[in-house]
């Protein structure tokens, strides 16, 4: 089975230009996440998606991130315009949730590293 | 301020050598997770602990969760070079969702040969 896909793997670029990042969850998941993850740091959660909704976008920057997830299935998460302190490692991640579960286990993807000169 | 707390933020040992990763928290979580990352990679969820003062065992690896569910420990037992890489524990607040997970900010772990 393959797992949660992201891309690019690496990006570099200048500042105050936009930028794009791509996850493909696992087959059959009905919710996705996407965290940026600082060197030396947890991950930190922007934005997480039940299906197309997105139910928890309390810490996305909304004047320069954006996200959707069309379907419900694939996910794009934006920059526009970056900053210089929006070098970090995306991840994307994804679960199928059971309202019946006792817990939930996220599958991380390999994700992005951004570095913004 | 970060949620969970885990210390040592770095721990660098030689092969063969016990030890020991915390992770604490004042708030209270209906279920706690381990998960370890190695450079260039995504976390990979080790184990998951519900209960209060539940033990899980992953080969030399044992994690406990305290029994008021505010923190928990990672044992290595043994350890080896293959054990390298940054230990992170998440947590699900209890009355929140279970897919919001609070991470700390992790235990980078050097097992020298």
């Amino acid at each position: 089975e393959a797992g949660v896909v992201q891309s690019p793997r690496y990006k570099i670029i200048e500042k105050k230009q936009p930028v794009a990042f791509w996850c493909n969850p696992i087959s059959g998941h009905n919710t996705l996440y996407w965290y940026l993850q600082n060197l030396g740091q947890g991950p930190e959660l922007l934005i997480r998606y039940e299906n197309e909704e997105a139910v928890d976008d309390s810490q996305l920057p909304k004047d320069r991130f954006s996200a959707e997830r069309l379907k419900g299935v694939d996910s794009t998460l934006k920059i526009q315009p970056a900053e210089l302190g929006d070098s970090a490692v995306y991840l994307c991640a994804s679960s199928l949730e059971d309202s019946g579960a006792s817990y939930n286990e996220q599958f991380f993807g390999p994700g992005t590293r951004l570095t913004v000169l | 301020t970060q949620l969970l707390e885990q210390s040592p933020q770095f721990l660098s040992i030689q092969e063969g050598e016990n030890l020991t990763v915390y992770c604490n928290s004042s708030s209270v979580f209906s279920s706690l997770q381990w998960y370890r990352q190695e450079p260039g990679e995504g976390p990979v969820l080790l184990v998951t602990v519900v209960t209060g003062g539940e033990v899980k065992k992953l080969k030399r690896l044992t994690f406990q969760f305290g029994d008021a569910r505010k923190d928990s420990s990672l044992h290595i037992t043994a350890a080896q070079p293959g054990d390298t890489g940054l230990y992170l524990c998440a947590g699900a607040r209890r009355g929140s969702t279970l897919g919001r997970l609070y991470f700390g900010r992790g235990t980078q772990l050097t097992v020298w040969p």
